[in-house]
């Protein structure tokens, strides 16, 4: 069984610049969500899609934003790139919620680097 | 608030040493669920364990082991005679119910234990 799959695993951006990072769930999960690391903040919660609709969202301003297709397959964008934007995105998906008691399996993420 | 405390940043042992690792959390839920991952230098964060909050029997996995306590919140997890393959980061996650309505897929993190095995 196909894990949780992310790209691009690499990117370098310049300030001000967009990005737009993509996640294929494993298959038959419908709910995905997205973490930011960076060393200072640590592991931080984005935002999460299920069934198409954001259904939670973390305390990241507009800039970051995200949605999710009929298939499941999620993407996440980012506007107007920060140097602070800089981090490990990391992607994962469940069958339907952890808060259900469903395990969140992770990808192994995107390092974006904003120079 | 949600909160998971991780008071070790960093250890270091020799090999076939056991190791505990040690998790305290905070939370207003009655039903929570823990978790614990592991993420080697690749970054990817690969699940170990779940635990639900009405189940305090403690598992033992191959090398792995965990113990679970409610009266003390905390979700402790033991490397017996450590390998080298085990250096990585390990965090320990809580989820959370009682800030959102309906279900949810945020989990709070600790901020990790970075574990070194040496040969």
């Amino acid at each position: 069984k196909a894990g949780v799959t992310q790209t691009p695993r690499y990117l370098i951006k310049t300030r001000g610049q967009q990005v737009t990072l993509s996640c294929s769930p494993i298959s038959g999960h419908r709910s995905v969500s997205w973490y930011q690391q960076t060393p200072g903040q640590g592991l931080q919660f984005l935002f999460e899609y299920f069934s198409e609709t954001q259904r939670n969202k973390g305390n990241f301003p507009g800039r970051f934003s995200g949605r999710q297709f009929s298939n499941s397959r999620s993407e996440m964008n980012v506007s107007t790139l920060e140097l602070g934007d800089s981090a490990l995105y990391l992607c994962a998906s469940s069958l339907a919620g952890v808060s259900l008691g469903n395990t969140i399996y992770f990808g192994e993420g995107s390092w974006l680097t904003v120079v | 608030a949600q909160k998971v405390t991780q008071a070790q940043t960093e250890i270091s042992v020799v090999e076939k040493e056991d190791v505990t690792l040690d998790c305290v959390y905070e939370t207003r839920d009655t039903t929570y669920y823990l978790f614990w991952y592991k993420q080697p230098p690749s970054g990817e964060l690969v699940f170990l364990i779940r635990r639900n909050s009405f189940d305090e029997q403690n598992e033992i996995s191959g090398r792995y082991s965990w113990n679970f306590q409610k009266s003390t919140s905390s979700f402790n997890f033991t490397i017996t005679a450590s390998q080298v393959v085990d250096s990585a980061v390990y965090f320990c996650a809580l989820s959370e119910t009682s800030t959102y309505t309906g279900a949810n897929s945020k989990l709070t993190f600790g901020k990790g234990i970075t574990l070194s095995v040496r040969p």
